[in-house]
């Protein structure tokens, strides 16, 4: 199975804070790296795909960037419906797989 | 809008069997791959399961081979996940969700099944 990591596995942040969050791959997985936002209780919710489409309906303050073994999920503006657990995700490969997760909490 | 509406959360002892269903709506069921993941509480979401309704192939992941299946129900645009010989580590939500290019872009409600004595 291909590993995967993500920094930090939490992070708190005031509104307005530009955040980042980094996913590495245990092995390259070209472009094929999708970034998922969930809240308690809730199924995740698809932000990006290809590593840096932004889904319909996603806000712009959402932008990933990578390819390889590494990414990035960057929310510029930090708002308050961020609070969430973000997960990235390779599908090169089966079986597919989610990296640990990031918690991102609002100060 | 697409649909995915999974039946009711299921309260099992060790050693029993449960069947998970994900009735699909607003889009063509037989021409979009479904997946099942489960999460057991605080990890990451776990790969387990796919099938093309429209052609019958499916997978399952060499982890879960043996005791789940997977299959779908065309004419009630369903999917199924039968667990059997249940086990306190298979508590967990389970999710199923339609496969676009290999991501999920459309997700079920959860169902939280609970092993336990």
């Amino acid at each position: 199975d291909i590993e995967m990591t993500q920094s930090p596995s939490t992070l708190s942040a005031s509104v307005g804070d530009r955040v980042t969050i980094t996913c590495r791959v245990g092995q390259s997985t070209s472009h094929f790296l999708a970034w998922y936002q969930q809240k308690p209780g809730k199924a995740p919710k698809l932000l990006i795909s290809q590593a840096s489409t932004l889904e319909n309906g996603v806000p712009s303050r959402f932008s990933g960037r990578g390819s390889g073994t590494e990414f990035t999920l960057t929310i510029t503006s930090l708002q308050p419906d961020d609070s969430a657990t973000y997960y990235c995700q390779q599908y090169i490969n089966y079986p597919f797989t989610f990296g640990p997760g990031t918690k991102v909490d609002i100060k | 809008q697409v649909q995915l509406l999974q039946s009711g959360g299921e309260v099992k002892e060790p050693g029993a069997s449960v069947k998970l269903s994900c009735k699909a709506s607003g889009y063509t069921f037989t021409q979009e791959a479904v997946h099942w993941l489960r999460q057991a509480p605080g990890q990451r979401p776990q790969w387990m399961a796919w099938i093309n309704p429209g052609t019958g192939g499916s997978v399952v992941s060499q982890k879960f081979r043996g005791r789940f299946a997977i299959s779908a129900d065309i004419s009630a645009a369903t999917v199924f996940l039968d667990a059997a010989t249940l086990m306190s580590e298979d508590t967990a939500v389970y999710y199923c969700a339609k496969e676009k290019g290999g991501r999920y872009d459309f997700w079920g409600q959860g169902s939280l099944v609970s092993v336990s004595s």
